[in-house]
């Protein structure tokens, strides 16, 4: 099955400043890599995603990129601002199955005032 | 509409005792799935439906059962509670197609076995 994994495990930040997430995947067939925010004691909810016919994509302060080749995605967040902490969890979506995802082990970002 | 919605939000077992997790969505989709929470190693599939009378099981099965009788409705059992089943369950739903979709998730259950 898909193996998930995901850098850094926590991230602390001053606000203004820039956050990155890496995350790599094993299966080359995955074709779906969405990214859930979580804020503390609340549920997963999307923030952004990709599919492997683009390598990157952009909402606002928050950015996207694949790398099939190298079989990574990384979430960009710039201008940090306080509402930007929360856990992060990458995901991956193996193309035999479109409906199960492999999450990551999650980021927990902290961004200072 | 409600989206997905999960009871109870929170539950307290003793070892051994069974229990139902509800889950139901109003968005008719018809892929609906469980996952646990533990600290430090994020959502685990538990187990997942395509559709009425279609489950499977996901990453982490074993001690849950599940049944989707209807498109709205997918119920999580635990057999026998254990305390490795102390978790945050969380039960999901997205519609098919082509491309896999946005899993929207419930606000979760908070399962403390003793």
């Amino acid at each position: 099955g898909e193996n998930v994994e995901q850098h850094p495990s926590t991230l602390s930040v001053q606000e203004g400043d820039s956050a990155v997430i890496k995350c790599t995947y094993s299966d080359s067939a995955s074709n779906y890599f969405p990214w859930y925010k979580q804020e503390l004691g609340k549920r997963p909810q999307l923030i952004i995603d990709i599919r492997s016919n683009v390598g990157e994509k952009k909402d606002q302060r928050i950015a996207v990129t694949l790398n099939k080749t190298a079989k990574h995605f990384s979430l960009h967040i710039t201008e940090t601002q306080p509402e930007d902490s929360a856990v992060y969890f990458c995901a991956a979506t193996p193309r035999s199955n479109d409906y199960k995802l492999s999450f990551g082990a999650g980021t927990t970002v902290t961004v200072r005032a | 509409n409600a989206g997905v919605t999960q009871t109870p939000k929170f539950q307290v077992l003793k070892t051994g005792q069974s229990m139902t997790l509800q889950c139901a969505q109003d968005m008719n989709h018809e892929y609906m799935s469980w996952y646990r929470q533990d600290p430090g190693m994020g959502l685990r599939l538990i187990h997942y439906s395509v559709g009425a009378g279609i489950t499977d099981q996901g990453e982490v099965p074993n001690g849950y059962n599940v049944s989707r009788s209807t498109t709205e409705d997918f119920p999580l059992r635990l057999l026998s509670a254990a305390p490795s089943q102390t978790s945050v369950y969380f039960c999901a739903s997205s519609r098919p197609g082509q491309w896999a979709y946005e899993q929207y998730f419930g606000p979760g259950t908070r399962l403390t076995v003793t």
